[in-house]
């Protein structure tokens, strides 16, 4: 067990829809990430967060918003739904913002249909 | 934007045969972790390598990072079936954690 809570393991919604996930990190840690994988395709890199501020982007799209709270938990919304969002959600979290393992959630399975 | 290059993208041996799988990347990396997911599983971290030429072993398995900071390398001595899963680099450049595309690796036994 990694320490990462996401919730819900499983979405299943239909185009133009929207939808939140959710992710506690681990104890202490204060930086979060999220990744998206798709099938048979690695980890692409969304966005992260280190204590409540973004800190870096990759390439998430202008439908999709993350945000960090002050308890640490975040979440990514997903909107404006296409079936080309249907993938894997990850979230990780580290100690430090950069130079740190992370440690991963157990996903989030989105299916958009 | 930055790209580590995994290769191969999957391997199949024979269980007792030894394994290796490479990144590269085209700018120099702060340093380059390594993960494992099984499959049906989340990505687990394996191991960090941040100085130049550094070499670490953990039981069967070398993990190396090149003397320019550009390349690594993680050889899996006599496979077993339980080492079955992806194998991902994933290299720092400055503030993102870029993930290689990943060695699927499959064990015959």
């Amino acid at each position: 067990d990694s320490g990462v809570t996401q919730t819900p393991k499983h979405l299943i919604t239909a185009t133009g829809q929207r939808v939140t996930l959710r992710c506690s990190p681990r104890s202490g840690d204060l930086s979060v990430y999220w990744y998206q994988q798709s099938l048979d395709q690695g980890l692409q890199f969304l966005i992260q967060y280190y204590n409540g501020e973004e800190r870096a982007k990759g390439n998430i799209l202008e439908r999709f918003s993350a945000q960090q709270f002050p308890d640490l938990h975040s979440e990514l919304n997903l909107s404006s739904l296409e079936l080309g969002d249907s993938a894997l959600y990850f979230c990780a979290s580290s100690v430090r913002p950069n130079n740190s393992p992370l440690h991963f959630g157990n996903g989030t399975r989105l299916t958009v249909t | 934007g930055q790209q580590v290059m995994q290769i191969p993208q999957y391997q199949h041996v024979q269980e007792g045969e030894d394994f290796t799988t490479y990144c590269n990347s085209s700018t120099t990396l702060s340093n380059i972790q390594w993960y494992k997911q099984r499959p049906g599983g989340h990505p687990v971290f394996l191991i960090q390598l941040v100085k130049s030429g550094e070499v670490k072993k953990q039981k069967r398995l070398t993990f190396q990072f090149g003397e320019a900071k550009k390349n690594s390398s993680l050889h899996i001595t006599a496979t077993q079936t339980t080492d079955v899963g992806t194998y991902f680099c994933a290299g720092e450049y400055g503030n993102k954690l870029v993930f290689g595309a990943g060695t699927i690796l499959r064990v015959k036994s």
